[in-house]
């Protein structure tokens, strides 16, 4: 089975909220994770990365934080826009050249 | 900036017949891969190969193969395309360092539907 999971398989944001999006993983050994956006008709987009040597990274307007004790990894986007509205997945790298994928979260921003 | 590029966009075959999907890339990347993505499932891999003149199963290599014709293709092929393949395929490539280092790029999809 899968070793990524969302926590929720849909989101609904109001327009210039913030919008948080969690995922679990369940493999320790996982050193690297990555978010992606994946918009109707069109490939994954790589959104931020973090390593496991780390706890917080910051993009624009995207932050994304690591909890290793509980194997917890969220996406949080400042100021949500209409052009956020799409699916976000979250990947680790289990081991070289196998990145695993969660089902993803669907997020739709109300104007 | 092509990126990844994959043709064709979309195709409907009938049970049995064969296909391949082209993928290249033009940013000197030396790993890339294949993805199956399904409805309410995450990419699942396919075939990889981490530099050119090699390859390797991935998750679901089943009723597939590759062919890493140079750095810039990988091709994947069905020789016998079943309806349990329909799916939207992805390409991607990444940097040397594999995974472990680098976020991988994707082109934008071939939509495929067996009948």
């Amino acid at each position: 089975g899968e070793s990524v999971g969302l926590h929720l398989p849909t989101l609904s944001v109001q327009e210039g909220d913030n919008s948080i999006i969690n995922c679990a993983y369940s493999n320790s050994a996982s050193d690297y994770f990555i978010w992606y956006k994946q918009e109707s008709g069109k490939g994954p987009q790589f959104i931020i990365d973090i390593r496991s040597n780390m706890d917080k990274r910051q993009g624009q307007r995207v932050t994304v934080l690591l909890n290793k004790t509980v194997k917890h990894l969220s996406l949080q986007i400042a100021a949500t826009q209409p052009g956020d509205s799409a699916v976000y997945f979250c990947a680790e790298n289990a081991n070289d050249y196998k990145l695993s994928f969660g089902a993803g979260t669907t997020v739709t921003v109300r104007a | 900036n092509a990126g990844v590029t994959q043709t064709p966009k979309f195709q409907v075959l009938k049970t049995g017949q064969s296909m391949t999907l082209q993928c290249a890339q033009d940013m000197n990347h030396n790993s890339m891969y294949w993805y199956r993505q399904d409805p309410g499932m995450g990419l699942r891999l396919i075939y990889y190969s981490a530099s050119e003149g090699t390859t390797d199963k991935g998750e679901v290599p089943n009723g597939y193969n590759v062919s890493r014709l140079n750095k810039r293709e990988f091709s994947l092929r069905l020789e016998s395309a079943a309806p349990s393949q329909t799916s939207v395929y992805f390409c991607a490539s990444s940097p040397p360092g594999g995974y472990s280092n680098q976020p991988q790029h994707f082109g934008d999809g071939t939509r495929l539907s067996i009948l």
